[in-house]
């Protein structure tokens, strides 16, 4: 069974310039959430796709957004690149929506914005 | 969604018995508690969840009082590699809408 797997492993970016993140979902898993970690934070709920659709949102811009596609795998879009948006993005894959299915983690992406 | 509180950090030493206690004051009837774990630069992982009393798996228990306004992550004889951050979520079981909301963690240290 393959896990989350996540690309690229390092990213560095200029600020203004836009980014796409992939992810590769646990097999059998329909559900990918997404989430940024800045450094010595908590992971920040950015928002999930269920079977190709946006099924909730956390607290970020328009400019923050996303595609699942029929494999399940999934794309985070960052358009216009600030310098704060340095962090680590996590893709996380499930069973299902909802909190009772236990998320598998990837190793994340390093995003730097300079 | 219920908030939770932790100890931002805790220090134990190799063999010892670490308690991660997490309060959840305002924690709801259908609210699970789950803890993960991550190491540096990796995603976290989950240890383990329960709902009420006690949970026991290969690696830790989860420990619940009847108020569940709090619970109890216990690692039992940890070791240099149990250094990591651990976080306690609560989340609606019934409600699939429900999100995996995380705090700052504690964050564990284990001294030889």
């Amino acid at each position: 069974e393959t896990g989350v797997t996540q690309s690229p492993t390092h990213l560095i970016k200029t600020r203004g310039q836009q980014v796409t993140l992939r992810c590769s979902s646990q097999s059998g898993h329909n559900t990918v959430s997404w989430y940024q970690q800045a450094l010595g934070q908590g992971p920040q709920f950015i928002f999930q796709y269920y079977r190709e659709e946006e099924n909730g949102r956390g607290n970020f811009p328009p400019r923050f957004s996303g595609l699942q596609f029929p494999n399940y795998s999934s794309e985070l879009n960052v358009n216009a690149l600030e310098l704060d948006d340095s962090a680590l993005y996590l893709c996380a894959s499930s069973l299902a929506p909802g909190t009772s299915h236990e998320q598998y983690f990837g190793p994340g992406t390093r995003l730097t914005v300079t | 969604l219920a908030k939770t509180t932790q100890p931002i950090s805790m220090d134990s030493y190799e063999g010892q018995e670490v308690n991660i206690t997490c309060s959840h004051n305002n924690i709801a009837t259908n609210d699970y508690i789950t803890w993960y774990q991550q190491f540096p630069s990796q995603g976290p992982r989950f240890i383990i969840q329960g709902y009420k009393t006690k949970v026991t798996n290969e690696v830790a228990s989860l420990f619940i009082p009847a108020d569940r306004k709090s619970s109890t992550l216990s690692l039992p004889r940890v070791s240099l590699s149990d250094t990591a951050v651990y976080y306690c979520l609560v989340g609606d079981m019934m409600n699939r809408d429900d999100k995996i909301i995380f705090g700052k963690g504690t964050r564990l240290h284990i001294l030889p």
